[in-house]
């Protein structure tokens, strides 16, 4: 079935260093993508999204890149704060009704 | 402009007892869901709104059932709650062609 899924459960950075956190995709067909920052406690929070006929996008010290070829997708935050820690997940598809979810990748930010 | 609500936020139900979780958004979308979130998993799609006076089944609908009372607000009702709908409500809206902004969530535990 499609999937959404993501390489790496946890991730540790530096702070003041670059995060880059992965995603892979199955469904060729998906033309949408999101990613969500999900604190402890808390719902998903819209960090940034990108359409397939992107390559890149950006937004405040965030870049999603898209590569349709391989299918995968990543987040990259620029120089990591402390409050970047938190789960980070990416979601897919062509209909956000029709959205597949990764489980996600946590990023721990040490300072 | 709080984005999306909802109430309560924890519950605690025996088993067989009912239960309904309120959403509402002031962002104007036309489109409501209904998610839950189980520890380990990425996030799976209860019921959604396309619009007022439309509802529609997702991945996982079964011993659930919505109502969109009108544009702002779309509720989730348990008639008869199992221990195996234990897990994490968000609720969230979008525009037609847009992604999903969700709500601070609801903890719902069934003994």
């Amino acid at each position: 079935g499609e999937s959404v899924g993501l390489h790496l459960p946890t991730l540790s950075v530096q702070e003041g260093d670059n995060s880059i956190i992965n995603c892979a995709y199955s469904n060729s067909a998906s033309d949408y993508f999101i990613w969500y920052k999900q604190e402890s406690g808390k719902g998903p929070q819209f960090i940034i999204d990108i359409r397939s006929n992107m390559d890149k996008r950006q937004g405040q010290r965030v870049t999603v890149l898209l590569n349709k070829t391989v299918k995968h997708l990543s987040l990259q935050i620029a120089a990591t704060q402390p409050g970047d820690s938190a789960v980070y997940f990416c979601a897919g598809g062509n209909n956000f009704n029709k959205f597949y979810f990764g489980s996600g990748t946590k990023l721990n930010v040490k300072p | 402009n709080a984005g999306v609500t909802q109430t309560p936020k924890f519950q605690v139900l025996k088993t067989g007892q009912s239960m309904t979780l309120q959403c509402a958004q002031d962002m104007n979308h036309n489109s409501m869901y209904w998610y839950r979130q189980d520890p380990g998993m990425g996030l799976r799609l209860i019921y959604y709104s396309a619009s007022e006076g439309t509802t529609d089944k997702g991945e996982v609908p079964n011993g659930y059932n919505v109502s969109r009372l009108n544009k702002r607000e779309f509720s989730l009702r348990l008639e008869s709650a199992a221990p195996s709908q234990t897990s994490v409500y968000f609720c969230a809206s979008s525009a037609s062609s847009g992604g999903g902004f969700f709500g601070p969530g609801t903890r719902l535990t069934v003994l």
